[in-house]
């Protein structure tokens, strides 16, 4: 069974980068076939598809957030990361890292709350 | 405002049938049969309940169905229960740049 936890600051300065990891468990980002996703929802909100990688590097971002992410891999440690720069309180959202196989998302890790606030 | 439109609540009677749809366009629902569905309970991570249109993942109940017409899609829960009250998202692929897009969600409440 696969599955994933994200970690990471729960709390960061508006113009500051969010800075989050997800580590794989039960399987690994290096098998082939599967993308890693990261995706988020605002307190209230509906789901938004911040970007994906393959094990390989190739990424593919959100158009609306592309300027400013960075999402990225490290095979030998299992996980995924992501860097969202220049955050403001809009950016305030629960954080969802997640496998994609093909273009649905199979497994999702718990989510964590990441609070814009000086 | 989210890429694809559903109605913001529905509501059912335990035993009765919820149908909530999804609407697009033809770059997104319109173009692929690959509107998957997925279910969310309150403060928790959203659950695969329907990939490629119709499809149940193993363990999802059969009383959850999809189904697409041009540039809509629907999930239809049978058989209310209790459990199934959750926010209930869709998600269509829209494109090698795009990716994907969600709903706005739908909130079911069992009466």
């Amino acid at each position: 069974q696969v599955q994933l936890q994200e970690s990471g600051p729960g709390l960061v300065k508006p113009s500051e980068t969010l800075s989050l990891t997800c580590t794989v468990s039960g399987g690994s980002v290096s098998s082939d076939g599967y993308y890693w996703s990261w995706i988020r929802q605002p307190p209230g909100k509906g789901l938004e598809w911040i970007g994906y990688i393959y094990y390989s590097g190739s990424t593919n971002y959100n158009p609306s957030l592309e300027s400013r992410v960075t999402i990225s891999v490290d095979t030998s440690k299992n996980q995924f990361s992501l860097k969202l720069s220049s955050v403001t309180a809009a950016d305030t959202a629960v954080y969802y890292c997640a496998r994609v196989e093909v273009t649905l998302f199979d497994y999702w890790g718990q989510g964590i709350l990441v609070t814009v606030s000086s | 405002q989210s890429a694809l439109t559903q109605p913001a609540s529905v509501s059912g009677s335990p035993g009765q049938s919820v149908t909530i749809s999804c609407t697009g366009t033809s770059t997104d629902i319109g173009s692929y049969n690959l509107v998957s569905w997925y279910q969310q309970h309150p403060g928790k991570a959203p659950k695969l309940m329907i990939y490629e249109g119709s499809k149940r993942p193993s363990g999802v109940s059969n009383r959850f169905s999809g189904s697409k017409s041009g540039n809509t899609a629907s999930l239809t829960i049978s058989g209310l229960q209790a459990e199934d009250e959750a926010d209930y998202y869709c998600c269509s692929y829209a494109g090698p740049s795009t990716f994907v897009v969600f709903g706005g969600g739908t909130k079911l409440t069992v009466l």
